[in-house]
């Protein structure tokens, strides 16, 4: 069974376009993540929920949205993609509060802006 | 806010060697700190980790240690095999800051048969 799920896989686009990015996780976690991976493979966050609660939100273009409709769905919308926005994001999940701090990834959406 | 370096960038260890990273970490209020691997290609997955009441924890044959004093922790391993190879990311996650985690910009270690 996957714990935390993401899709597309690969995404590959033009500048100016729009595009969405799914995750779901199946461990109960009530905090859900997003990162980006640049290609220096530098981890950094992006945002976080809480349940369903947005909790971090670091400093990113204000052309990233993220939206959760329940506690185990994270989803991630880019508009106006630029060529800058090209990496790998990945969601992750973690217990949160007194249930633990470890943060599980999903398996990267490799997005390519030509 | 919280700042994690991590050292050296690059380690290559004959397999059999023993491997050594070492993080250091701005913030004294971080409480939490886990090592990643990510093999080429795949996610990042929690190896080990630590908690700050504790300075020591291992793992088969990896292990972290903590010095709070001096803000830095360690990851170890021995008897290092091939399938060791990839990028090893430290992280400190500081209390009260929403389970935010500070990843160091990772180690790429290669083990050479």
């Amino acid at each position: 069974d996957t714990a935390v799920s993401q899709t597309p896989k690969y995404l590959v686009t033009q500048m100016g376009n729009d595009k969405s990015i799914k995750c779901e996780q199946n461990l109960g976690h009530d905090t859900m993540y997003w990162y980006k991976q640049d290609s220096k493979k530098f981890l950094k966050i992006m945002f976080s929920y809480n349940n369903k609660e947005l909790i971090i939100n670091e400093t990113v273009p204000n052309r990233f949205s993220p939206k959760s409709p329940d506690k185990a769905h994270l989803n991630l919308h880019i508009n106006s993609l630029e060529l800058g926005d090209s990496a790998v994001y990945f969601c992750a999940s973690s217990p949160g509060g007194g249930a633990g701090y470890e943060q599980y990834f999903g398996p990267g959406t490799r997005l390519t802006v030509t | 806010g919280e700042n994690v370096e991590q050292h050296p960038s690059t380690l290559s260890v004959q397999e059999g060697d023993s491997a050594v990273i070492k993080c250091t970490y701005s913030d004294s209020a971080s409480n939490y700190f886990p090592w990643y691997k990510q093999e080429l290609g795949k996610r990042p997955q929690l190896i080990i980790d630590i908690r700050s009441n504790v300075g020591e924890k291992k793992d088969q044959r990896i292990a972290v240690t903590l010095n709070k004093t001096a803000k830095h922790f360690s990851l170890h391993i021995t008897e290092t095999q091939p399938e060791d190879s990839a990028v090893y990311f430290c992280a400190a996650l500081r209390r009260g800051s929403n389970y935010k985690l500070t990843f160091g910009k990772g180690t790429l270690l290669t083990v050479n048969p």
